[in-house]
């Protein structure tokens, strides 16, 4: 198993401000995810991120608006850009089990982020 | 990726056995099927994982008709500590390229 911390669980925001939220993980993976949960709703993926390589982005997402650092194989940053309240939701990072199981994702607690 | 539906939520007592069908009609040859458990505040768990018939672990156990159209999540002798949402995920899990997407959910409720 992989464990995930978040930083921070939980903020309070201005709208117009940023946001960066950390994803440290306790082994080297090659694939780390953001997703987004909105109040009452399912996750959706925000974008992938890989070493070494320009993140992913899923249609609906740009880079502008939530950039991605990552800088090596336990760490990523996603950062919420000009907050407005719409971008209140739960933001969580996840990765990848390196066990046999092709698909098994473990989620860190998530950072619950409110705009006002 | 295939389109799943799920009930949106289900009630149980318990003691009971739980079964959540999961509807994948547009499955593909390469994809698995995956189901996830999340607890409010915290970010979802697997739970089980398979590909045809039925697997079984120490949670939960799957099962998968012929036509892989469907799949079945059985809970079995559910406890308050069950309530959650639980996810249903299909999609290829062979490639370096796949990305889980989650469908809405089923939110299951156990009471005393």
């Amino acid at each position: 198993s992989a464990v995930i911390s978040q930083k921070p669980s939980r903020d309070i925001c201005q709208r117009g401000t940023s946001l960066t939220i950390q994803c440290q993980v306790d082994s080297q993976v090659t694939m780390m995810f953001w997703y987004r949960q909105q109040p009452g709703q399912s996750l959706t993926l925000i974008a992938t991120a890989n070493q070494g390589s320009e993140a992913t982005y899923e249609s609906g997402f740009v880079i502008d608006k939530f950039p991605i650092s990552r800088p090596n194989l336990t760490f990523s940053t996603l950062t919420v850009s000009n907050m407005s309240p719409e971008d209140s939701s739960i933001y969580l990072c996840s990765v990848e089990s390196r066990d046999s199981v092709i698909g098994k994702l473990f989620f860190g607690s998530g950072t619950q982020l409110s705009v006002l | 990726l295939a389109k799943t539906t799920q009930p949106i939520s289900m009630d149980s007592y318990e003691g009971q056995e739980v079964n959540i069908t999961c509807s994948h009609n547009n499955i593909a040859t390469n994809d698995y099927i995956t189901w996830y458990q999340q607890f409010p505040s915290q970010g979802p768990r697997f739970i089980i994982q398979g590909y045809k018939t039925k697997v079984t672990n120490e949670v939960a156990s799957l099962f998968i008709p012929a036509d892989r159209k469907s799949s079945t999540l059985s809970l079995p002798r559910v406890s308050l500590s069950d309530t959650a949402v639980y996810y249903c995920l299909v999609g290829d899990m062979s490639s370096n390229d796949y990305k889980l997407s989650f469908g809405a959910g089923t939110t299951v409720t156990v009471r005393a």
